[in-house]
């Protein structure tokens, strides 16, 4: 299947600085989840996304699903070097695999 | 208990070697998963193993070969591997068989290296 693109592949930023990353798809979706994986990790769950428009916020995180339900992006407040690691959207387009997008890689400058 | 476990660690072997990676989980989970990770690259989804059968392999090579011998258990039994074979072997579980509805929890991968 065709691989969901992540923008930007890399981000370096200063700490306490914002960062944010795209996932987008030529194809309607499902839902989206997202996960993060720290250098040397697997990757953890952070959220999923099922409605059009939908908004979730974990702390200095806000995920938002696009209201065509083909895009999404997250975006961290405030980066703290404990946000290091790839960000990875995940989108279903309604069969049951789970497709990795290419993933962003963050590192903060400390 | 919402850990998935997966052995070894580490593995390095032959082109001419058998072994097995195994994994488990205890939290009840219907659907398990093999995926294959290379170097700053995405997990690549290889099997779906949905109610202890195999429902998805996503044309991976024979010389892995899966096997789930009960709804906690997950092996993948390798042989015959290529040096380009070698990478992070993630497993993974989820609730329901329907990977895309349900967050799926990793294990730390067995980290492969095939000489």
């Amino acid at each position: 299947g065709q691989q969901v693109m992540q923008i930007p592949q890399y981000q370096h930023v200063q700490e306490g600085e914002d960062f944010t990353t795209y996932c987008n798809s030529s194809t309607t979706l499902s839902n989206i989840q997202w996960y993060k994986q720290r250098p040397g990790g697997h990757p953890v769950f952070l959220i999923q996304l099922v409605k059009s428009g939908e908004v979730k916020k974990q702390k200095r995180l806000t995920f938002q699903f696009g209201e065509a339900k083909k895009n999404s992006s997250l975006h961290i407040t405030a980066t703290q070097t404990t946000d290091v690691g790839t960000y990875f959207c995940a989108p279903n387009r309604g069969n049951e695999k789970l497709t990795f997008g290419t993933g962003t890689r963050l590192t903060i400058i400390p | 208990d919402t850990e998935v476990t997966q052995t070894p660690k580490h593995l390095v072997m032959g082109m001419t070697n058998k072994k097995s990676l195994k994994c488990e989980q205890h939290m009840g989970h219907r659907a398990m998963y093999w995926y294959k990770q290379k170097a700053k690259k995405p997990p690549e989804l290889m099997f779906v193993y949905s109610y202890e059968k195999l429902s998805i392999n996503e044309s991976v090579p024979s010389r892995f070969s899966p096997e789930c011998p009960n709804s906690s258990l997950l092996n993948l039994h390798l042989h015959a591997l290529q040096p380009e074979d070698s990478a992070l072997y993630l497993c993974a579980s989820s609730q329901d068989e329907f990977a895309g509805e349900d967050e799926q929890f990793f294990g730390p991968g067995t980290r492969l290296t095939v000489l």
